[in-house]
């Protein structure tokens, strides 16, 4: 059973960057069916798609948060991280890693980490 | 960007009710790439659907997805006192991108 679980800061000043990384257990991020995904929820937005990576390293960005996000990709922890740099209040959010079966639907997601821009 | 419009914001309904969830997206889309999802307090979404109307694995067949031009339909048989939660539809284009519906809370009445 894959299992994919967010960590990192729960809190981050405004105009710093965000860092949080995804652990995946139960299935090799390096297998190439998949791509690894990160989406954040607010209650003003409902949820957003961030951006993801494939485990060669191309990557995928929202073109509204493209400027400002950085995903990557370490499969020898099989992890994956992502960064959200210049934050403010509005980044305040749930923040969801999930797995994409190459797709464009998302069948796995960890639980889901509070981060707070204040 | 396509966006997807669901309706109604929220339904309330009794155990044992016929629940039907719609998604408008704001032009054509390849229904492929049309997903339901389901998500309850505390907890991150669960796919039930995708590809418009194929049931993801160990999801009842209480649930089903179907579609009409770009009007997409979550239907849920007869709910289950489980079922109560909000349900969001996702679509994925080429660009690449990513874009969900806003919601639609199916409460207790």
């Amino acid at each position: 059973q894959v299992q994919l679980q967010e960590s990192g800061p729960g809190l981050v000043k405004p105009s710093q960057t965000l860092s949080l990384t995804c652990t995946v257990s139960g299935g090799s991020i390096s297998n190439g069916d998949f791509y690894w995904s990160w989406v954040r929820q607010t209650p003003g937005k409902g949820l957003e798609w961030i951006g993801f990576i494939f485990h060669r390293g191309t990557t995928y960005y929202s073109p509204s948060l493209k400027s400002r996000v950085s995903i990557s990709i370490d499969t020898s922890k099989n992890q994956f991280s992502l960064k959200v740099s210049s934050v403010t209040a509005a980044d305040t959010a749930m923040y969801y890693c999930a797995r994409d079966p190459t797709v464009g639907h998302f069948d796995y997601w960890g639980q889901g980490i509070l981060v707070t821009v204040s | 960007e396509i966006v997807l419009t669901q309706s109604p914001g929220t339904l309330s309904l009794s155990p044992g009710d016929r629940a039907t969830v719609s998604c408008r997206a704001s032009q054509s889309i390849n229904n492929n790439y049309l997903a339901w999802y389901q998500q309850k307090p505390g907890q991150a979404p669960r796919l039930l659907i995708y590809g418009a109307s194929r049931r993801a694995a160990g999801i009842p067949d209480r649930f089903s997805g179907r579609w009409s031009g770009t009007d997409f339909t979550l239907t849920i048989s007869r709910l289950e006192p489980e079922d109560f939660a909000v349900f969001y539809c996702q679509h994925y284009d080429s660009s690449p991108s990513v874009t969900f519906g806003q919601g639609t809370k199916v409460e207790v009445k």
